[in-house]
């Protein structure tokens, strides 16, 4: 049972390149996330997915793209990557228990470096 | 928009001190509220959740928090704390029937043996 899985773990980019962040469940999961961590700021979600099929976004959406390409998998990517996108990226995804939205499932993240 | 505060950004401790950590939100409605951990080198974990009912929940490890409406919090608690609970704690609130949480800032915990 691998839960969320990311890849790669580690990634580091010249300013200007671009690349994917790939990310899938194996939980049946209906929502998706992609949030970054910096040192002091917390968790910011970048794009979610509520559902296959849709996606919207979230509180740091610019420089990146997404794509819900099935219900397991999620990618992220950086069509031109700038220092400021130096992060720690996870993804996560929730099912839907009832009305309660139930907790984040995370992956163990990807550690990029644009230089 | 809502907001999360955690309001203790960094705390030391010595084994077998108590602990208290703060979070309070701003969504005046119906909210889902989490403690996440965060191990050195991991990634993030699910402490405890409150949905209904009781509002003092306890989660893995010995922590439990309380919610108190009145006062729009959801502070995490641990009478004793132990050299492995050397982490990062995050707060998130889902107010009821949205799909994305908030998170706070996180604190950062340390503890010396």
């Amino acid at each position: 049972n691998a839960g969320v899985t990311q890849t790669p773990k580690f990634q580091v980019l010249k300013t200007g390149q671009s690349m994917t962040l790939q990310c899938a469940q194996d939980m049946n999961h209906n929502s998706m996330y992609w949030y970054r961590q910096d040192p002091g700021m917390g968790l910011r979600l970048i794009y979610y997915s509520a559902s296959e099929g849709t996606t919207d976004k979230g509180e740091v959406p610019n420089g990146y793209n997404v794509s819900r390409l099935n219900k397991r998998e999620f990618s992220l990517r950086l069509e031109s990557a700038a220092p400021s996108q130096t992060s720690v990226y996870f993804c996560a995804s929730r099912r839907l228990a009832g009305d309660n939205p139930g907790e984040l499932f995370f992956g163990e993240g990807s550690r990029l470096t644009v230089l | 928009a809502q907001s999360v505060s955690q309001h203790n950004h960094h705390v030391i401790l010595s084994e077998a001190a108590s602990l208290e950590l703060g979070c309070n939100y701003s969504y005046g409605g119906t909210v889902n509220l989490f403690w996440y951990v965060q191990y050195p080198g991991q990634h993030l974990q699910l402490l405890l959740k409150y949905f209904s009912g009781d509002p003092l929940v306890k989660g893995i490890k010995g922590f439990e928090a309380e919610f108190i409406k009145s006062k729009f919090s959801f502070n995490l608690r641990k009478p004793s704390v132990q050299w492995s609970d050397t982490a990062e704690y995050f707060c998130a609130v889902n107010p009821g029937g949205s799909y994305i949480p908030t998170f706070g800032r996180g604190t950062s915990l340390i503890v010396h043996p």
